[in-house]
């Protein structure tokens, strides 16, 4: 089974600074997705940014991009510019390609809280 | 476009009772996945319903169940109800293999 871990419970940043939310993952598939996904208090899960495990590049959303080490199973997020809208919970997510036939089983991390400090 | 739809947003029970909730995903999305979050649990994996079958089923007690209807809207049900049972219920929808997925605002179950 595949396990997520996000080891920052918390973490805060200053409006403008950059800030960078950890994640680790295991799992034995080859294929797979790598998701950011960010809850605020309106409660709705927003994707912030998505990562295919086949392709190197890193991927980037305008402020946000991820560093992703595929031997490592490190899946961090960088916020840069950090804004106040950023304050949220961050979820990182894993999921199985499986020839790509399911893609709506997900796992999750326990999540981190960013608090953006004007 | 409109979003993935969850009714209700709040409900109350009581234990022993039975829940229904509903989620309308957006148009177009046949795959439907539900999750219940819980600040000890976290987010975990109920299950996910593509064309009317379900696909996936997380490790939860027969209590849950879910479906699928032609128009791919979703409904979750919950017998006999648990204080534990007490959670945001979250679904989310995608076109499927490939695509994200896009989740609603969730239904806040709370068991008395």
């Amino acid at each position: 089974a595949q396990t997520v871990t996000q080891s920052q419970p918390e973490m805060s940043v200053q409006e403008a600074e950059t800030v960078t939310l950890s994640c680790t993952y295991d799992t034995s598939e080859s294929d797979y997705y790598l998701f950011w996904y960010k809850q605020p208090p309106s409660r709705q899960m927003i994707l912030v940014i998505r990562q295919e495990a086949y392709k190197q590049q890193n991927a980037t959303e305008n402020r946000f991009s991820v560093n992703f080490q595929k031997a490592a199973k490190s899946f961090s997020l960088k916020i840069s510019d950090s804004q106040l809208g950023d304050a949220a919970m961050y979820f990182c997510a894993y999921g199985s390609y499986a020839g790509g036939t399911s893609y709506g089983k997900l796992t999750f991390g326990q999540g981190t809280i960013l608090t953006v400090h004007p | 476009k409109a979003g993935v739809t969850q009714t209700p947003r709040y409900l109350i029970k009581t234990r022993g009772q039975q829940v229904t909730l509903s989620c309308s995903p957006i148009s177009g999305h046949r795959s439907v996945s539900w999750y219940q979050q819980t600040p000890g649990q976290g987010l975990q994996f109920l299950f996910e319903y593509f064309s009317e079958t379900q696909r996936n089923k997380g490790n939860f007690p027969g209590r849950f169940s879910g479906r699928q209807f032609s128009n791919s809207r979703s409904e979750m049900n919950v017998s006999t109800l648990e204080l534990g049972d007490s959670a945001l219920y979250l679904c989310a929808s995608s076109r499927g293999s490939g695509s994200p997925l896009h989740f609603g605002n969730g239904t806040r179950l709370t068991v008395t």
